[in-house]
């Protein structure tokens, strides 16, 4: 059974402070991992993906993989309250299967 | 322009029911998903289609049968619905090659089964 975890929160950071998103998955031969945004009654949204070792930044958003650990995070820099929401990580283990989504942590901002 | 539209929105109907819900993407892309959002907010994959062709399908129960008439369009028939089928709804389209797992998301169809 390949899974991917997530600590559910939530999380709760200052306006302004960093946040930090962690997620581990079972499947070693997992290929691509993303991050998907979802505001309360929405529907997700991508934000970030990343195919290798190592991080990849866009804009207050920067994604981290290690693969040898099986962990991928998400930073979210200068965390605004608009930032507020339930994050999903997703490993796509096989090229051509479904995503394999995880739990979801829910991140509070505080003004 | 809505580029996955998913309808109804808000279904509420009685156990043994039958219901449908419509999907439609305009992006071009050529795999379509069924993702079932629970109460605890767990996103689980459903079935998938690739150019109308399931490829994937899940341990679901024989109650749920996807169609696909063509590419841009994948429909969910559920029947005789059941207390557990409450739960939200999600189509999800993508393209496929490096771009895979880049999903598009309807807005969700929240199922009340009474």
């Amino acid at each position: 059974q390949k899974e991917v975890e997530q600590n559910s929160g939530p999380l709760s950071v200052p306006e302004g402070a960093i946040a930090s998103l962690n997620c581990t998955y079972s499947d070693r031969g997992s290929q691509s991992f993303f991050w998907y945004r979802q505001y309360s009654g929405k529907s997700p949204e991508l934000i970030m993906f990343i195919y290798s070792n190592g991080d990849k930044e866009d804009g207050r958003f920067t994604a981290q993989l290690n693969k040898a650990s099986q962990y991928v995070s998400l930073l979210i820099r200068d965390s605004q309250p608009s930032d507020s929401a339930t994050y999903l990580c997703a490993v796509n283990p096989l090229a051509g299967t479904a995503l394999i989504f995880g739990k979801g942590t829910t991140l509070s901002v505080s003004s | 322009d809505t580029a996955v539209s998913q309808t109804p929105k808000y279904l509420v109907t009685q156990m043994g029911n039958d219901k449908s819900i419509k999907c439609e993407q305009n992006l071009g892309h050529d795999t379509m998903y069924w993702y079932k959002q629970d109460s605890k907010k767990f996103l689980k994959i459903m079935f998938s289609y690739n150019n109308k062709e399931l490829i994937i399908n899940e341990t679901v129960p024989n109650r749920f049968s996807p169609k696909s008439p063509d590419k841009a369009h994948l429909n969910l028939h559920i029947n005789s619905l059941e207390l557990g089928d409450s739960a939200v709804y999600f189509c999800a389209s993508s393209q496929g090659g490096q771009v895979f797992g880049k999903l598009f998301f309807g807005s969700g169809t929240q199922l009340s089964v009474l």
